[in-house]
């Protein structure tokens, strides 16, 4: 089955506390990118990749890293997590690009940082 | 502010009834999509359009473009209570170095009544 996974679906953590998302694709798709989505401000873009070794800025990726050392994988990494950063947060892919086709998303991972 | 603004922010009918969600967007398009989420759940690709089509139709659901006005709608034809959810639209860009980016709305929230 064609999809998207993320890991983990909950996350409770405190201030500081290392952590990484997992995000894994299965369609050979070459764009990848990571959302967050909060009450009132929609979804927001953190980081996008275009393809292995190939990462950008969203528009809000103060706090996180990520990296794309294989296609199918693309981690969201918070090395000092804070209270704002509490969030839902979605990574999703595409065949080549958002201008081109469609994104898949996956079922979203919850983080709450104390 | 967000490329895409939804309306209304909230609309509840009847199951049988079309229900009808707006976006507009402040800045050229490359393409414009629509997507569903369910609470709490990750997003599912309804429809592209592209910024030369005027409509498109995909079973119940009936989108419009008018590039003039900068401004896209979503008709869902004899609603159910399966589509209770949130709507989004978003675009994606038509600037240089905006190609690998949807922007988000904030969504409509349907509910569908028995």
């Amino acid at each position: 089955e064609a999809q998207v996974t993320q890991n983990p679906r909950y996350l409770i953590t405190v201030t500081g506390k290392k952590l990484t998302v997992t995000c894994s694709q299965n369609m050979n798709h070459e764009y990848m990118s990571w959302y967050r989505q909060d009450p009132g401000l929609g979804l927001r873009q953190i980081y996008y990749s275009m393809n292995v070794e190939v990462t950008d800025k969203g528009d809000v990726p103060e706090g996180y890293k990520v990296s794309r050392k294989e296609k199918r994988n693309f981690p969201l990494i918070l090395e000092s997590p804070s209270p704002n950063q509490t969030s839902l947060y979605f990574c999703a892919s595409s065949f080549v690009s958002p201008n081109t086709g469609e994104l898949f998303f996956g079922e979203g991972s919850r983080l709450t940082v104390l | 502010s967000q490329q895409g603004e939804e309306d209304p922010q909230a609309l509840s009918i009847q199951e049988g009834e079309n229900a009808t969600m707006n976006c507009s967007y402040k800045t050229s398009i490359n393409n414009l999509q629509w997507y569903r989420q369910n609470s709490g759940r990750g997003l599912v690709h309804l429809i592209l359009i592209r910024s030369n089509e005027r409509e498109k139709h995909s079973g119940r659901l009936r989108v419009t473009l008018d590039t003039s006005k900068k401004s896209s709608s979503l008709l869902i034809t004899a609603s159910r209570a399966a589509d209770t959810a949130s709507y989004f639209c978003a675009t994606a860009l038509l600037q240089t170095g905006t190609a690998s980016k949807l922007t988000f709305g904030t969504g409509t929230r349907l509910q569908v009544t028995l």
